[in-house]
């Protein structure tokens, strides 16, 4: 079974550009995250989703950051304009809907950095 | 504000001895604990996990120590190898599935 995919794995822009990352999830699992990982922290929540539904976004700085996962499959985190404080890894995770154990698959990341 | 807290930042130990992560959280609405394990360039991989009704949980060399009064949980993995150097993240939530807080993680290295 694929596990969870993203692209590109590694971005490096100026500040002020654009930049898109998108996420595949496991076959099956309606459950979507993006989270952000700075170099040696933890990963933080971005965004959750539920199918198509943004279900918890309150840690989304909506003024440069969106996400969209169009027909409850793919996801894109998208970042405009990009701020030097931006670079990091971008996690993306998935798990099936009322999981009762509680896991969650990652993808391997996509990181990020702002020249 | 931290809700999860990790310590220590950093472990070194010999290949055999025993890792010790200790993890302290806050919100006494938490009711699932998950321990994951990275290394450099993947995710995080869920490692072991236990719930507040029980006070240890072992599965192979990994082991939870859960004490709701103090509301700490740690993890200790015996007979250390080298393979187990990765950073090691503690987590907790309060539904399983639900929004995971993240301990600031440990990096061990096992020294062969």
């Amino acid at each position: 079974e694929a596990g969870v995919v993203q692209s590109p794995r590694y971005k490096i822009i100026e500040k002020k550009q654009p930049v898109a990352f998108w996420c595949n999830p496991i076959s099956g699992h309606n459950t979507l995250y993006w989270y952000l990982q700075n170099l040696g922290q933890g990963p933080e929540l971005l965004i959750r989703y539920e199918n198509e539904e943004a279900v918890d976004d309150s840690q989304l700085p909506k003024d440069r950051f969106s996400a969209e996962r169009l027909k409850g499959v793919d996801s894109t985190l998208k970042i405009q304009p990009a701020e030097l404080g931006d670079s990091a890894v971008y996690l993306c995770a998935s798990s099936p809907r009322r999981s009762t154990a509680g896991e969650l698959f990652f993808g391997e990341g996509s990181r990020l950095t702002v020249l | 504000q931290q809700q999860v807290k990790q310590s220590p930042q950093s472990l070194i130990v010999q290949k055999g001895g025993i890792s010790i992560i200790n993890c302290a959280y806050e919100n006494t609405a938490f009711d699932y604990f998950p321990w994951y394990q990275q290394f450099p360039g993947k995710g995080p991989a869920l490692l072991i996990a236990i719930r507040p009704d029980v006070s240890e949980k072992k599965e192979g060399r990994f082991t939870i120590s859960f004490n709701k009064s103090a509301k700490q949980f740690s993890l200790h993995i015996m007979d250390s190898q080298p393979g187990d150097s990765a950073t090691y993240f503690c987590a907790a939530s309060k539904a399983a599935g639900n929004k995971l807080t993240f301990g600031g993680g440990t990096r061990v290295l096992v020294k062969p």
